[in-house]
């Protein structure tokens, strides 16, 4: 069954620090999409980024950057010079295909506070 | 600019009471999840329907939750008698089809129910 674990239930920094967020997931599919969402104290959930399991290559938007590593089956990460607005829960999820399991699977999310 | 819309965004009632979450998907994504989250169990799925179909409700107390996708543009979740453990955010969300069974989510703003 999918399965997506991230390890750091809170994290706290000061602001300009640099944070990594851990995600690890478990899957059988070959075919598979994982994403990160933000939830600001407001509590939406706001979509940050989506890779596809074919698609290996790092991303980087501004302060933020992902980095997919399939022989760890991870997809970390990372806020470069974190803000105050970066406080938040971040949720990763894994969406596989074909599987006939539950078509969107969220890990349990990490708090980040980040302290002016 | 195209949203879920969920309503009411708060809701507070009484013990036994029912209780009736709305939800607007994004026109043209024929996926709708229903999700809970507590501070104690993260988000859980609860249901999810393809074309206004049932796919999944195994993650909702039968006895008391019913959902249902009227027509294409309107989810409902009922609680039916409502009980305090039933306090928590309910989102509903929109599924892209990313092909072969996976899917990428938008959320509504959430539901905040409190039971008292």
């Amino acid at each position: 069954a999918q399965k997506v674990t991230q390890a750091q239930t809170e994290i706290s920094v000061v602001e300009k620090e640099d944070v990594t967020l851990d995600c690890v997931y478990e899957t059988r599919d070959t075919t598979y999409y994982l994403f990160w969402y933000k939830q600001p104290p407001s509590g939406e959930l706001v979509f940050l980024i989506r890779r596809n399991s074919f698609d290996e290559q790092n991303e980087i938007s501004g302060r933020y950057s992902w980095n997919f590593q399939k022989s760890t089956s991870s997809f970390n990460f990372t806020i470069t010079a974190s803000q105050v607005v970066d406080s938040a829960v971040y949720f990763c999820a894994l969406s596989e295909s074909n599987s006939g399991n539950t078509p969107l699977v969220f890990g349990k999310g990490t708090r980040l506070s980040v302290i002016a | 600019d195209a949203r879920v819309t969920q309503t009411p965004r708060h809701k507070v009632t009484e013990m036994g009471q029912e209780v009736t979450m709305r939800c607007q998907p994004i026109l043209g994504h024929n996926t709708v999840f229903w999700y809970r989250q507590t501070m104690m169990q993260g988000l859980e799925l609860l249901a999810y329907f393809r074309n206004r179909a049932p796919l999944d409700d195994s993650g909702m107390p039968k006895d008391r939750f019913s959902a249902e996708m009227p027509d294409a543009t309107l989810a409902t979740l009922k609680i039916q008698p409502s009980e305090p453990r039933d306090s928590a955010v309910y989102f509903c969300a929109s599924g892209l089809d990313l092909g072969q069974g996976a899917f990428q989510a938008f959320f509504g703003q959430g539901t905040r129910l409190t039971v008292v």
